[in-house]
């Protein structure tokens, strides 16, 4: 039972334009989210988080919009640029938050065409 | 840089046979999670250890077992390998603080023929 969901493989935006990669979970007691970047042959790398007493949080060109309502969250990337390729991962925290075992989705693939 | 370090980088086996993946944390890092992510699967999570106890446990196999030694470092343990095994294993520590972001390694490339 997949408790993260992200349910776009793959996603190919052009250089310049907005790039909105979609999460949905299921498990109510989430109550932290994070996103991830992934390039070849490298770890993942944090990206930017939330807290579910927020609704939006803004890192530079990064905002992450959380709906509890709907257990969704999406990561906007405006605008986007030939380095944001990669495969991005989403991940939940239950229980209070902390790093303890992060629930991770399967990853979307962006491509930036130019 | 991570300043999280992983080795060996890629391994190749036989079925049957039992391979040790090794870990360093980011200096002053208490807490190590060990990942699977084998292909078109997200991060599985497999164990969890903060300064040398287990601390949460995830989607770890029986044949599978970790430990973390007083240096900090960790090593995964993998016996009686399968050809479902291979996969890139991920090292991540943490300050173990709330809300603590991971830091991950570059991974383990295990392949088992």
């Amino acid at each position: 039972d997949q408790q993260v969901k992200q349910n776009s493989p793959s996603l190919s935006v052009q250089e310049g334009r907005i790039s909105i990669l979609n999460c949905d979970y299921t498990n109510s007691m989430f109550d932290y989210f994070l996103w991830y970047k992934k390039y070849p042959a490298e770890g993942p790398t944090f990206l930017i988080s939330i807290s579910s007493i927020k609704d939006k949080n803004e890192d530079g060109r990064f905002t992450v919009f959380l709906n509890k309502s709907a257990k969704h969250l999406s990561l906007h990337i405006v605008p986007s640029q030939p380095g944001d390729s990669a495969v991005y991962f989403c991940a939940a925290s239950a229980g209070g938050g902390g790093a303890d075992g992060l629930t991770f989705g399967k990853g979307t693939h962006l491509i930036i065409q130019p | 840089d991570s300043g999280v370090t992983q080795t060996p980088k890629h391994l190749i086996t036989a079925t049957g046979q039992r391979v040790t993946l090794r870990c360093s944390p980011r200096s002053g890092d208490l807490s190590v999670y060990w990942y699977q992510q084998s292909l078109d699967q997200g991060l599985q999570f497999l164990i969890q250890y903060y300064n040398g106890e287990e601390r949460a446990k995830g989607n770890i196999l029986e044949r599978f077992s970790a430990q973390q030694f007083p240096d900090l470092h960790s090593e995964l343990n993998l016996s009686s390998l399968e050809l479902g095994d291979s996969a890139l294993y991920f090292c991540a520590s943490s300050d173990g603080g709330i809300y603590g972001e991971l830091f991950f390694g570059e991974g383990s490339r295990l392949t088992v023929l």
